[in-house]
């Protein structure tokens, strides 16, 4: 069964600071990963998605990376500001890309 | 509008009193997938449709049911809610293998 990790539960780092998320997974056998937002309650906002033959994707300031190998994937956030701060949630497919299995979340706030 | 719509946004409701939580997507969109999110458990799938007439459960499958008739309708059925299904609900849409669309949420409250 997939399993999946994000390390920090919970970041707070001042305004213009570089940061990155991180995602383990178990299974290195997926089709892709997919990095979402969610704003308190409110519901969830799709980042980016990664297909398993990529190693990078990139919007704006957000970079994902994915390492199947070693069942990873990093968020880089650039130059952070107030209106990041949220929950980032990655997600990974299992068994094909039916099932989809979240992440625990890591809760960033972003300091004036 | 790109969209997935969730109807009811709020519902309380009693234990064994049957209802549906309608969700609805405007991107011809294959798949269809309906979540449910706890504090301390995250975010964890109940049932999920690759294509019409065809459905499977996800990981937390048990007093859910599910049916999806058109591509567009992935309704989630609660034949007899009990207290322990008082959650937030999420539906979510995508192409295949693609990026996942949610809707709103549902909040649900089993008395």
């Amino acid at each position: 069964k997939q399993e999946v990790t994000q390390i920090p539960a919970a970041l707070s780092v001042p305004e213009g600071e570089n940061l990155v998320l991180n995602c383990s997974f178990t299974d290195s056998a997926i089709y892709n990963l997919q990095w979402f937002r969610q704003d308190p309650g409110k519901g969830l906002t799709s980042l980016l998605l990664i297909q398993s033959s990529q190693r990078e994707q990139t919007s704006g300031r957000l970079n994902a990376s994915l390492d199947k190998s070693s069942g990873r994937s990093t968020l880089y956030i650039a130059a952070s500001q107030p209106g990041d701060s949220a929950t980032y949630l990655c997600a990974v497919p299992s068994g094909g890309y039916q099932k989809v299995t979240f992440g625990t979340g890591t809760k960033l706030q972003v300091i004036p | 509008e790109a969209q997935v719509t969730q109807n009811p946004r709020y519902l309380i409701t009693v234990t064994g009193k049957k209802l549906t939580v309608t969700c609805s997507q405007n991107m011809n969109h294959e798949y269809m997938s309906w979540y449910r999110q706890d504090p301390g458990l995250g975010l964890r799938q109940i049932y999920y449709s690759m294509n019409v007439e065809v459905t499977d459960k996800g990981d937390v499958p048990e007093g859910y049911k599910v049916s999806r008739k058109e591509k567009r309708n992935f309704p989630l059925i609660l034949e007899s809610p009990s207290p322990n299904q008082t959650s937030l609900y999420f539906c979510a849409s995508s192409p295949l293998a693609g990026l996942q669309f949610f809707g709103p949420g549902t909040r649900l409250t089993v008395l």
